[in-house]
């Protein structure tokens, strides 16, 4: 079975820009996670969706967006990039939730110069 | 408010002894505990998990034990092996299995040969 894809793996912008990173998960896996690595603040809790809904969400502006396709697939979307927005994006899938059993992807860096 | 608390940002221990790495959370309403282990480029890996309703948990040389009272995990290797040189996250969730992983900042061990 494959593992969770992330595309791309290494994006550079800059400020005021948009972003949209992509998740596959793996196959079955109907829940998708997102979270924000930063060296200061370790791995933070954006949203996660399960099928095609936003079930959960944490402490981020409304810059950050996401969503979820019938084939599970999800997008994140970041408009107007700060700087602070540089970090490692790591996407997870589980079949039920984030609780147990999550797998997570490679991960997206981005920097935002 | 930093929910889950890894105090300790990074741990050397020489190969072959025990490495212990600690975990405090702060909600009460916290009831399943994992630990994650992340490689460089690579996301992170699940590693072990332990239920509000058990103290101790063993899976090979990982074990981690639970203290409800004092709201502290602590996973313990033994004994330590280089390859276990990764950052090491404990991550807790509330009862449900729809609900978030709230993770601690990690921890960088680092097992010398």
């Amino acid at each position: 079975k494959a593992g969770v894809t992330q595309t791309p793996r290494y994006l550079i912008k800059t400020r005021g820009q948009q972003v949209t990173l992509s998740c596959s998960p793996i196959s079955g896996h109907r829940s998708v996670s997102w979270y924000q690595q930063t060296p200061g603040q370790g791995l933070q809790f954006l949203f996660e969706y399960f099928s095609e809904t936003q079930r959960n969400k944490g402490n981020f502006p409304g810059r950050f967006s996401g969503r979820q396709f019938s084939n599970s697939r999800s997008e994140m979307n970041v408009s107007t990039l700060e700087l602070g927005d540089s970090a490692l994006y790591l996407c997870a899938s589980s079949e039920a939730g984030p609780g147990v059993s999550q797998y997570f992807g490679p991960g997206t860096r981005l920097l935002v110069l | 408010d930093q929910q889950v608390k890894q105090n300790s940002p990074s741990l050397s221990v020489q190969e072959g002894r025990i490495s212990i790495l600690n975990c405090d959370y702060t909600n009460s309403m916290f009831d399943y505990f994992l630990w994650y282990k992340k490689y460089p480029a690579e996301g992170p890996t699940f590693l072990i998990s332990i239920s509000s309703i058990k103290d101790k948990n063993e899976d090979g040389r990982f074990t981690v034990f639970l203290n409800k009272s004092a709201k502290h995990l602590s996973l313990h290797i033994v004994p330590s092996q280089p390859g276990d040189s990764a950052v090491y996250f404990c991550a807790a969730r509330k009862q449900g299995g729809s609900e978030k992983l709230v993770f601690g900042k990690g921890m960088k061990l680092t097992v010398n040969p």
